[in-house]
């Protein structure tokens, strides 16, 4: 079984500020790893995922993410953040094999102050 | 490629009343599961079906069931409402493999 702990349940940032979101992950076996992004009133979109290769991945719109297996993380990154970057971001693990369900964090809502 | 549909959009049923939510996945995606989010448990996995067959089921009551279609779509039915069952129920598609869900808009589901 996989658990996710996402440390921070709101994070306030100054509009062109840096932001990370913190991300732990518990797992027996080897893991894929998620980010998604819910805006309000709306379902869940991936931002960006770790399947294996690269330790640090990125999306289109700048943020990044680094998996450290040694940590057990997959903290979320982003050098700027913009007005629009307000929402809900949800951490989420799945084991690599047989059993693919998505197990998520309990989300950190990101706030941009103007 | 149109996204992942889901119908309603918002639904509002009485206590002990039963409910069936609608989703279509992307073309091509064989695999649909279920979630549903709340304020206090957060998003918790219900099921998902594979090729018509149920391959993995969450920890929920019998009171939820679902069941896929030869055409990917697939259903979702809560029998006995409960004033706890007021969620947003989330469905996901993907490809085989591990590329990551495509997830639709949801169903916001309030149970009074």
């Amino acid at each position: 079984a996989q658990s996710v702990t996402q440390l921070d349940s709101q994070v306030p940032v100054f509009e062109e500020a840096p932001v990370e979101l913190r991300c732990n992950y518990s797992s027996s076996v080897s893991v894929y790893l998620f980010w998604y992004v819910q805006y309000p009133n709306q379902g869940l979109q991936l931002l960006l995922k770790y399947l294996s290769g690269s330790t640090l991945v990125e999306s289109i719109n700048g943020f990044e993410a680094e998996f450290n297996k040694s940590q057990t993380s997959f903290h979320l990154r982003k050098p700027s953040v913009h007005i629009s970057d307000t929402a809900e971001y949800f951490c989420a693990v799945s084991s690599n094999f047989g059993n693919e369900k998505l197990t998520f964090g309990t989300g950190t809502r990101l706030t941009i102050i103007p | 490629k149109a996204g992942v549909t889901q119908t309603p959009r918002y639904l509002i049923k009485t206590r002990g009343q039963q409910v069936t939510l609608s989703c279509s996945p992307i073309s091509g995606h064989r695999s649909v599961s279920w979630y549903q989010q709340t304020p206090g448990q957060g998003l918790q996995f219900l099921f998902e079906y594979f090729s018509e067959t149920q391959r993995n089921k969450g920890n929920f009551p019998g009171r939820f069931s679902g069941r896929q279609f030869s055409n990917s779509r697939s259903e979702m039915n809560v029998s006995t409402l409960e004033l706890g069952d007021s969620a947003l129920y989330l469905c996901a598609s993907r490809e085989k493999g591990p590329y990551g869900y495509t997830f639709g808009s949801g169903t916001r589901l309030t149970v009074v």
